[in-house]
């Protein structure tokens, strides 16, 4: 059983480029979210989604888009990548969004924009 | 602004038990306590929750306040492999996501 998968691990970018992070998880759930987290600091939520083709805005979504074509998938596009997104990435998922969920997270995308 | 309080940190000596406290006033009736930790270069893992009856499973108890403004972590042998940051939060779900302060990071002493 994978959970939540996401890829790349590690990713380095200049200024100004554009990357995809992606995510995939296998439990068919319905809620899947993004999440940065800084150096030292908690999780922050970016953009979610309650299911296929539903997206919405997390509490930091500036600089990022995000697309739900299928139940499986969620990646998370930075279409000009700046140092302040310099951060490790997150992808979660559950089983839909109610607050009695359990929340599933992946292991993290290393990202560093120079 | 993050909507629980935690210690920074805390310390305990391995195999005794821990308490990790947290405080959360404004949480509404319909809110979840949900704890999670954090392994160094991991992602999240969940441990418990709760609404408003004390919970046990394998990992940990978490023992909720009779007005819900306040929780309590219990691992009950702590050991060198539940080093982490240990978070608390309550959500009501969907848009709120899970709101992640700072957390405890858990220091334990062989």
């Amino acid at each position: 059983n994978a959970g939540v998968t996401q890829t790349p691990k590690f990713q380095v970018l200049k200024t100004g480029q554009s990357m995809t992070l992606q995510c995939a998880q296998d439990m068919n759930h319905e809620y899947m979210s993004w999440y940065r987290q800084d150096p030292g600091m908690g999780l922050r939520l970016i953009h979610y989604s309650v299911g296929a083709g539903i997206t919405d805005q997390g509490e930091v979504p500036n600089g990022y888009n995000v697309s739900r074509s299928t139940t499986e998938d969620f990646p998370l596009r930075l279409l000009s990548a700046a140092p302040s997104q310099t951060s490790v990435y997150f992808c979660a998922s559950s089983y839909t969004g109610a607050s009695g969920n359990t929340i599933y997270f992946g292991e993290g995308s290393w990202l560093t924009v120079v | 602004d993050a909507k629980t309080t935690q210690p920074n940190s805390m310390e305990s000596n391995e195999e005794e038990p821990v308490h990790l406290p947290c405080n959360h006033s404004t949480i509404s009736g319909t809110d979840y306590i949900h704890w999670y930790r954090q392994l160094p270069s991991q992602g999240p893992e969940y441990v418990i929750h709760g609404l408003t009856s004390n919970v046990n499973n394998r990992m940990a108890s978490l023992a909720i306040a009779e007005d819900r403004k306040s929780s309590t972590l219990i691992l009950h042998r702590a050991t060198l492999r539940d080093a982490a940051v240990y978070y608390c939060i309550h959500s009501g779900g969907g848009a709120d996501g899970l709101t992640f302060g700072k957390g405890t990071h858990l220091i334990i002493q062989p």
